[in-house]
């Protein structure tokens, strides 16, 4: 079965800091793999994504992933970061045999200190 | 215009109420979707409609009852809801039930059952 782990729940980086998220993913094909950001109170919305091609990623607000087939992994990565970004992170895959349905990790809160 | 809009942001209701989350957009998506959020937890798919039909209803309470009167407007009915139905619930829409399509959530909205 399809399945996403966030290995971190809480993050502290400080502002102006390089940022990683981590995603480990199980997939039994090509995988389709998301990053979402909820602020507090928010809904979600799209960081990048991935389906095939170019195994690294640029999405939005400067962040950008890797997709990795040898270590099931599709880490986030920010170069500085911002106060802004504090924010929940989810990693999600798209599931194998559903177009409708898509999977989240846990999720990873990042917290920024000034 | 990207945007996903969701009534009343916060709702207050009890156990023998009866009352109706409202989702709209003008994106000109065909496919909608109801989520539950529990605090700190990832959301969780209820429904899927996919032109206004409903696709995937995922072993949820009848007690939660989904409409879609027309492509732009999505409703989720609630009737007799206990305790643990607390949560934020978010709506989102996509292009169409297309795995590659990217979800757009709206801001949520937040529910207290008494």
């Amino acid at each position: 079965a399809q399945s996403v782990t966030q290995p971190d729940i809480h993050i502290t980086v400080s502002e102006g800091a390089s940022l990683e998220l981590r995603c480990n993913y199980s997939y039994g094909a090509t995988p389709y793999l998301f990053w979402y950001v909820q602020s507090p109170g928010q809904g979600l919305q799209l960081l990048l994504k991935y389906f095939s091609g170019d195994t690294l990623v640029q999405g939005i607000k400067g962040f950008e992933a890797e997709f990795k087939r040898s270590q099931s992994s599709f880490n986030l990565r920010k170069p500085s970061v911002h106060w802004s970004d504090a924010a929940e992170y989810f990693c999600a895959v798209g599931l194998l045999n559903r177009d409708d349905k898509i999977i989240f990790g846990k999720g990873t809160r990042l917290h920024i200190l000034p | 215009d990207t945007e996903v809009t969701q009534t009343p942001k916060h709702l207050v209701m009890g156990m023998t109420n009866k009352k109706s989350l409202k989702c709209e957009q003008h994106m000109g998506h065909r496919a909608m979707y109801w989520y539950k959020q529990k605090a700190k937890k990832p959301p969780e798919l209820m429904f899927v409609y996919s032109y206004e039909k409903l696709s995937i209803n995922e072993s949820v309470p009848s007690r939660f009852s989904p409409e879609c009167p027309n492509s732009s407007l999505l409703n989720l009915h609630l009737h007799a809801l206990q305790p643990e139905d607390s949560a934020l619930y978010l709506c989102a829409s996509s292009r169409g039930l297309i795995k590659e399509e990217t979800q757009y959530f709206g801001p949520g909205t937040r529910l207290l059952v008494l």
